[in-house]
């Protein structure tokens, strides 16, 4: 099957621009994720997503950062006005809903990594 | 809040000697995923552990649930240089399967 496709896999812009990144799950998966990774750190949760309902937003500055998903498929995550410290790999995730198969494990993207200058 | 804390932040081996990493939770567990990121790649899965004591098995990787369900390890045995890269324990809250917590991983230099 395809894995999680995200777009762009590079960006570099200056503070206080915008970006937006997108992700398409593999099929049938019905939560997304979305994490900032920063260099040397774990990847920090920043929205799920179950089907087209948002489980979990409570650390996504929501001042800054937006995100939706679209008829329960694929999303994007938006950063408006970008910061300096926005600098890291955005990375998108899909699972299946629990309990429909398989162990719940999370599939990701490749990334895409966010420059701020 | 709920926390997942692994030990030891980075581990430095020779090339032959064995590694192991531990996560402890502050709250009990449903379950606890393992993943591996590469250097420059993304997280990939490794293995889930669902039942209290349950040790599974992969080539020279031995993973560990503990009876408590509040703490995990992963065994190497015999590393090797491929096994170079950040390793995080994910454990889903027994209070709420839906979320999932992340330690800060691993991780493994292995000198050749």
């Amino acid at each position: 099957e395809a894995g999680v496709a995200q777009s762009p896999r590079y960006k570099i812009i200056e503070k206080r621009q915008s970006v937006a990144f997108w992700c398409n799950p593999i099929s049938g998966h019905a939560t997304l994720y979305w994490y900032q990774q920063i260099l040397g750190q774990g990847p920090k949760l920043l929205i799920q997503f179950q089907n087209n309902g948002v489980v979990d937003d409570s650390q996504l500055p929501k001042d800054r950062f937006s995100a939706e998903r679209l008829k329960g498929v694929d999303s994007t995550l938006k950063i408006q006005p970008a910061k300096l410290e926005d600098s890291a790999v955005y990375l998108c995730a899909s699972s299946r809903l629990s309990g429909t198969g398989g162990t719940g494990e999370l599939f990701f993207g490749e990334g895409s990594r966010l420059t701020v200058l | 809040g709920q926390q997942v804390m692994q030990i030891p932040q980075y581990q430095h081996v020779q090339e032959g000697e064995d590694f192991t990493t531990y996560c402890n939770s502050s709250t009990t567990l449903s379950n606890i995923q393992w993943y591996k990121q590469r250097p420059g790649g993304h997280p990939v899965f490794l293995i889930q552990l669902v039942k209290s004591g349950e040790v599974k098995k992969q080539k020279r990787l031995t993973f560990q649930f503990g009876e408590a369900k509040k703490n995990s390890s992963l065994h190497i045995t015999a590393t090797q240089t491929t096994d170079v890269g950040t390793y995080f324990c994910a454990g889903r809250d027994a209070g709420n399967n839906r979320k999932l917590i992340w330690g800060l991983g691993t991780s493994l230099a292995v000198n050749p």
